[in-house]
């Protein structure tokens, strides 16, 4: 139980296009989902957290026009990279959480702008 | 937010030995801690959660410590195997209900 599921794994973009992750709780509701961005061999940095039918809060520094993040259903978050530059290339990876302070990731999805 | 940290060198451990790993965070104490195994390329996957109140939790070969004096938590592998090489992670809960701050990692590397 407890799969979080991501997709794309992979995606290569050029500059200036969208791209759309979607995460999703496949067995069981998420109350919340939250999203971070990794670098190599950095720590895991949380970008957002997200609610079902809430807007996301977003930590300091990032930018919520730049990082739509849509929670539509207790199953299903979804991160659009808008504008999408070089500088944006990274490893971003999802998460799901129910009442029990484990927090279930995603795979993650590589991100490479060109 | 807190300062963590986690030793950025790798791990090399003999199959069987006990690898032991720290996590030391700088501010206040979180009411609970947990541990993360990450394989490359892929999301972490959650191992154990220690409270405040608890001074050691197991699972299986696994064993976490929590010293809320020292700042520092304690994960152990016994009798490792080469299926345990990994960075693993270390988490505190942060400011809000289950948002969390993660360390950089540690991998561990075991050999045969």
């Amino acid at each position: 139980g407890a799969v979080v599921s991501q997709h794309p794994s992979r995606v290569i973009c050029k500059s200036g296009t969208s791209v759309k992750i979607e995460c999703r709780s496949l067995d069981f509701q998420a109350t919340t989902m939250f999203w971070y961005r990794q670098f190599p061999k950095k720590s895991l940095m949380l970008m957002a957290t997200s609610n079902e039918g809430s807007k996301a809060t977003y930590e300091q520094g990032v930018e919520k026009d730049k990082f739509l993040i849509n929670h539509a259903s207790l199953t299903l978050s979804t991160l659009t990279v808008t504008s999408a530059h070089p500088e944006d290339s990274s490893f971003y990876i999802c998460s799901a959480t129910t009442d029990s302070y484990e927090q279930y990731f995603g795979p993650g999805t590589r991100l490479t702008v060109t | 937010s807190q300062k963590i940290e986690q030793n950025s060198e790798a791990l090399n451990i003999q199959e069987g030995k006990t690898a032991t790993l720290t996590c030391n965070y700088t501010n206040y104490s979180p009411a609970y801690l947990q541990w993360y195994r990450q394989d490359p390329g892929r999301g972490p996957v959650f191992l154990l959660l220690i409270r405040e109140n608890e001074k050691e939790k197991r699972k299986e070969r696994l064993k976490v410590t929590f010293d809320t004096t020292l700042k520092q938590s304690l994960f152990h592998i016994t009798a490792s195997q080469p299926a345990d090489s990994a960075t693993y992670l270390c988490a505190l809960e942060a400011d809000s209900w289950g948002k969390f701050q993660f360390g950089a990692g540690t991998q561990v590397v075991v050999t045969p």
